[in-house]
């Protein structure tokens, strides 16, 4: 596999359940990133991880939880969630936390509903 | 004045038109610059990079204009293909803006 690999493309969740967003990068970049994007909005960023490190939390509200174990892996923990949190979850990735010399690599998404 | 402001459109182009439209970025110290391309619920994809020389690949050309602090895109000969929202990358020292990005629409 190449690219940015991210599942489930779909997931519609109650407000009491827990779920977990997968994304995997087959690029060998040192960053990713966890985007949200909602209809009619600009691109959110959520979370970014350097080297296994989260290095930005753009005030994101704890029932978003991310988890880096390694380069090659992002989740966001969901948890408790709101129906306004429906959105297109994208992850992405780069060479490293500037964006490197071509910028992000952005998985499919998974688009998100929470009923 | 926002980070990075595109006009949301939609521009509306007969097909084999040619089309621009700008990117507004407000740090001047921003050092590189990109236009993506998304299609409608699906990802965004890097169409190109712009350089301070200007750049073209087939069909599109982008500028950067440091004085005045905006980059631009132009797409000669549209196809119905083109039709997407364009989003405008900034990147300065430790972060990257998006646009809201630019719809396009080309009309057969």
């Amino acid at each position: 596999e190449t690219g940015v690999t991210q599942t489930p493309r779909h997931l519609v969740m109650g407000m009491t359940n827990k779920k977990s967003l997968k994304c995997e990068q087959h690029l060998g970049h040192n960053a990713m990133y966890w985007y949200k994007q909602s209809a009619k909005k600009p691109l959110e960023l959520m979370f970014v991880y350097s080297l296994e490190e989260r290095v930005e939390n753009n005030s994101v509200p704890s029932r978003f939880s991310p988890e880096c174990p390694n380069s090659s892996h992002l989740f966001l923990h969901l948890h408790t969630l709101q129906p306004e949190d429906s959105a297109l979850y994208l992850c992405a990735s780069s060479q490293d936390r500037t964006g490197g010399a071509y910028g992000y690599t952005f998985g499919s998404g998974t688009r998100l509903t929470v009923v | 004045r926002k980070e990075v402001e595109q006009d949301p459109g939609p521009f509306n182009v007969p097909e084999g038109a040619t089309v621009a439209f700008n990117c507004t970025y407000s740090n001047s110290a921003s050092q590189s610059f990109f236009w993506y391309r998304q299609d409608c619920r699906k990802e965004p994809k890097l169409l190109m990079s712009v350089y301070s020389s200007g750049n073209e690949d087939g069909r599109f050309t982008a500028q950067l204009n440091r004085a005045s602090q905006y980059i631009s895109l132009l797409i000669r000969d549209s196809k119905l293909s083109d039709s997407a929202t364009y989003l405008c990358v900034v990147k300065g020292d430790d972060k990257i803006i998006f646009g809201k990005g630019t719809r396009l629409h080309i009309l057969p």
